[in-house]
């Protein structure tokens, strides 16, 4: 059981726009920002988004980010078939002692 | 570029140890605050440690206290962690990364898969 809530899988068809939540707390996502990694099926986790909604380079404007309270949000754009691939969030938690939490992980299928 | 390499991956059995490198370059490692997380066979990522550029913080997820120790070494540019009695539930692909400097981990190295059995 994750700290922070993502539904296990979303799908659309290609062009089209997906969102991904994330639900947490007030020591988690309510007091810390949320970053989003991206991985590809038999790779490493990739950084998505930092600071709730900021796109490293190299990362296209078609991925967005947003968080409101205890929740977050990340949002895809113009959906390709390259973009199928599990998605998580993760901040830290400030509970007891700190340390970081990611979301269960989200299943993006491309139809 | 920046580069994480990790070894020290294998089998081991129920109650015996391991220990886990990483090796860092084309960045300054000893200003790095590093992270391992692992994920198991088919699941999702599970964060497991960290440790700051100064070696006197380090934190735990609570299911590896006491078992785990991250380390490292600034003058090999190299991140350890001595997982002690491990157990099946530890088996999984262990990852080091990088701490962000926007409060997220931002570099991940390709992995080196743990298995314990009997």
């Amino acid at each position: 059981q994750s700290v922070l809530t993502q539904p296990p899988s979303v799908s659309a068809a290609p062009g089209e726009t997906v969102t991904i939540s994330c639900s947490g707390s007030s020591s988690n996502i309510g007091s810390n920002y949320v970053s989003w990694y991206q991985q590809l099926p038999g790779t490493a986790p990739k950084l998505l988004m930092y600071e709730n909604n900021n796109r490293p380079s190299g990362i296209p404007d078609r991925f967005s980010g947003s968080k409101s309270g205890t929740s977050a949000t990340l949002r895809i754009t113009g959906l390709q078939t390259g973009d199928e691939a599990d998605y998580y969030c993760g901040t830290w938690d400030n509970s007891l002692s700190a340390h970081w939490v990611f979301g269960g992980g989200t299943k993006l299928t491309v139809l | 570029q920046m580069q994480l390499v990790e070894s020290g991956g294998g089998v081991a059995q129920p109650g015996r140890s391991l220990r886990l490198s990483c090796a860092a370059s084309g960045f300054p490692f000893s200003t790095y605050g590093m992270h391992w997380v692992r994920q198991a066979p088919g699941k999702g990522l599970e964060w497991v440690a960290f440790i700051g550029y100064e070696e006197s913080n380090k934190k735990y997820v609570d299911s590896v206290k006491g078992r785990f120790t991250i380390s490292r070494d600034n003058s090999k540019n190299t991140l350890y962690v001595e997982m002690n009695s491990l157990t099946v539930e530890d088996t999984a692909v262990y990852f080091c990364a990088t701490d962000g400097a926007h409060r997220d981990i931002d570099n991940w190295g390709q992995g080196t898969l743990v298995t314990v059995s009997s």
